[in-house]
């Protein structure tokens, strides 16, 4: 069965710092990653995937994220946080022929 | 842009009531999803559906009922509300071949059931 853990509920940030955002997994076989972002009263949308190749993996408003397969990680990175990206923060996995499996969600909170 | 449009931002409705949240995707997109969010819990599939008049139950299918007459719609159905239902309700959908492709959602809307 596939999982995803997000281990912390919240994460608060002053601006202009790095950011991380925790994502752990479980699947068979190769995962696909996703990371989402959620604004207030807004649906999902989608920052940046991992499906093969290089383990850094860039994406949408300056984020990256670190395909670590040893320690089944995806943890989502910014180097320098921007009170505009305070959101909740959702990591999703999905395996071939499966549907996507998404994590607890993170608050990220950027203080100015 | 793909746009999925659910027909409801907030809606409050009362236990025992029938209740339909609309979704509408403009990118003929064969996959079609239906989830709720709460706090704590992030996303969990309802239903889903690969075609049209094609549904599949997904991890919380209890207590709903979904309907795929054409395909950029797909509609969710409560067929008697209940206070436990009250949640954030999501549609997404995805082009195929679907195995890296990324799913498009909509803003979503609020339940209330009273």
């Amino acid at each position: 069965a596939q999982s995803v853990a997000q281990p912390e509920d919240q994460v608060n940030v002053a601006e202009g710092n790095p950011l991380t955002v925790k994502c752990t997994y479980s699947v068979s076989g190769n995962p696909y990653l996703f990371w989402y972002v959620q604004y207030p009263n807004r649906g999902l949308q989608f920052l940046l995937k991992y499906i093969t190749g290089d383990n850094l993996v860039k994406g949408s408003y300056g984020f990256e994220a670190e395909f670590n397969k040893s320690q089944t990680s995806f943890h989502l990175k910014k180097p320098s946080a921007l009170v505009s990206d305070s959101a909740l923060y959702f990591c999703a996995v999905r395996n071939y022929g499966q549907n996507f499996v998404f994590g607890p969600g993170t608050r990220l909170s950027v203080l100015p | 842009d793909v746009k999925v449009t659910q027909s409801s931002r907030y809606l409050v409705k009362r236990t025992g009531e029938k209740v339909f949240l609309e979704c509408v995707q403009d990118m003929d997109h064969e996959n079609m999803f239906w989830y709720r969010q709460d706090p704590g819990l992030g996303l969990r599939l309802i239903y889903f559906s690969y075609d049209v008049k094609m549904k599949e139950k997904g991890d919380i299918p209890e207590g709903y009922s979904v309907s795929r007459e054409k395909k950029e719609r797909f509609s969710l159905i409560l067929e008697s509300a209940s206070t436990n239902q009250t949640s954030m309700y999501l549609c997404a959908s995805r082009p195929q071949p679907s195995s890296k492709n990324i799913q498009y959602f909509g803003a979503g809307t609020r339940l209330s059931v009273l």
